[in-house]
């Protein structure tokens, strides 16, 4: 099955404790991207990633990281995470070309103490 | 600054009448313009792509418009249910070399009611 896969699905931390959300999809996107959701705020993005090693940021970056060494992973580390990032963050690809459409994952929602 | 608005925070319609949810973009000059579904707690579905260059698509029962004049995009359900309810986020996209940076609306939450 074609799919966008987050794990974790839920997360709880503490300020300042480094982590990692990783995604990964099956579907061979050249394009994966990150974002952030939050009432009132709604979907912000925070990176993209055209291709492997090709990473920008979006409109929301900072405390985030990302890389992409191999085209089905895009994992998001947070070095030194605070309160101001607990959100609900969603993963995404998609084929440049077909559309140009995104197909999300499911979600992470993290809580940082 | 580029600007994304949506029509009222929530729309509330009874079954079977059109639901028209519209977006309004400022400093931008999409070349296309993707609307979405989103269910609470989950990510967003992509719905219909319109380009710069088409003035209307549809798709089962919803059809989009896009007048690059008024620099607006329209979207309707019509014949709506009570599962059309669901969170509708559009996002221009100024393709190009800008392809990758997308930037979504705030989302008009819509209820139909039966």
């Amino acid at each position: 099955e074609a799919q966008v896969t987050q794990n974790p699905r839920y997360l709880i931390t503490v300020t300042g404790k480094k982590l990692t959300v990783t995604c990964s999809q099956n579907m061979n996107h050249e394009y994966m991207s990150w974002y952030r959701q939050d009432p009132g705020l709604g979907l912000r993005q925070i990176y993209y990633s055209m291709n492997v090693e090709v990473t920008d940021k979006g409109d929301v970056p900072e405390g985030y990281k990302v890389s992409r060494k191999e085209k089905r992973n895009f994992p998001l580390i947070l070095e030194s995470p605070s309160p101001n990032q607990t959100s609900l963050y969603f993963c995404a690809s998609g084929v440049r070309g077909l559309a140009e459409t995104q197909y999300f994952g499911p979600g992470t929602r993290l809580l940082v103490l | 600054s580029q600007k994304i608005e949506q029509n009222s925070e929530a729309l509330n319609i009874q079954e079977g009448k059109t639901a028209t949810l519209t977006c309004n973009y400022t400093n931008y000059s999409p070349a296309y313009l993707q609307w979405y579904r989103q269910d609470p707690g989950r990510g967003p579905v992509f719905l219909l792509l319109i380009r710069e260059n088409e003035k209307e698509k549809r798709k089962e029962r919803l059809k989009v418009t896009f007048d690059t004049t008024l620099k607006q995009s329209l979207f309707h359900i019509t014949a709506s249910q009570p599962a059309d309810s669901a969170t509708y986020l559009c996002a221009p996209n100024a393709g190009g070399t800008s392809y990758g940076k997308l930037t979504f609306g705030q989302g008009t939450i819509l209820t139909v009611h039966p």
